[in-house]
């Protein structure tokens, strides 16, 4: 199975700030990379996928690249409702696999 | 756009067969990749395997022999089925539309089922 290991497990930001979060995969994956946003009682959102396309609606302060075995999600310029946790995932071979999450908290 | 609905009993008992549906709106089942991922509380995702609507599934091999997925194309369902679970199987289960053909990625997702495995 490929592992997905994201960082860092927790961040804490303010308003206005940049945030990178960063995956690696234990072995090359291509662009095949899907990041979501996950807040609580709700189900995962799409936010990219592709290692850097934008899925649709999804706001422009999210962005995504890399490729190969590392990648990042950055959100520009944190807005309050941005507090969430994130999840990578691997769309290159089976089983699929997500990373452990990232929980995102303004501070 | 395509919605989908989970349903299916809230609290089963360990060592008896789990059993979720997921009804598709706003779309055709058809022509589509469609995946359970479970959530247990406070924790990460775990893919647990994908029907085509031709019927062709592909499971995780941590749950290979106890999973079974099938399509209802006449009521544009999913099913889920997950045998002889335990305390470990309790979590949120999610159906959703893919691995897309392009990346492997899942959109849209459904709301999700609790499923809490106790005697």
């Amino acid at each position: 199975d490929i592992q997905m290991t994201q960082s860092p497990s927790s961040v804490s930001a303010s308003v206005g700030d940049r945030v990178t979060i960063t995956c690696r995969a234990s072995q090359g994956i291509s662009s095949y990379l899907a990041w979501y946003q996950q807040k609580p009682g709700k189900a995962p959102k799409l936010l990219i996928y592709a290692a850097s396309s934008l899925q649709s609606g999804v706001p422009s302060r999210f962005s995504g690249s890399g490729s190969g075995t590392d990648f990042s999600l950055t959100i520009s310029s944190l807005q309050p409702e941005d507090s969430a946790s994130y999840y990578c995932q691997q769309g290159n071979s089976f089983p699929l696999t997500f990373g452990q999450g990232t929980r995102l908290e303004i501070k | 756009q395509v919605q989908l609905q989970e349903s299916g009993p809230g609290l089963v008992k360990p060592s008896e067969t789990l059993s979720l549906t997921c009804t598709v709106s706003g779309g055709s089942i058809s022509s589509n990749y469609w995946s359970w991922i479970r959530q247990p509380p406070g924790k990460g995702l775990e893919w647990i395997g994908y029907i085509y609507y031709s019927g062709r599934t592909s499971y995780n091999p941590s749950l290979k022999s106890r999973v079974t997925i099938s399509v209802d194309r006449s009521r544009n369902q999913l099913s889920l089925k997950l045998s002889s679970v335990t305390a470990a199987d309790t979590a949120v289960y999610y159906c959703a539309k893919g691995p897309w053909n392009q990346g492997g990625w899942f959109d849209p997702w459904g709301q999700g089922s609790l499923v809490t495995v106790s005697s």
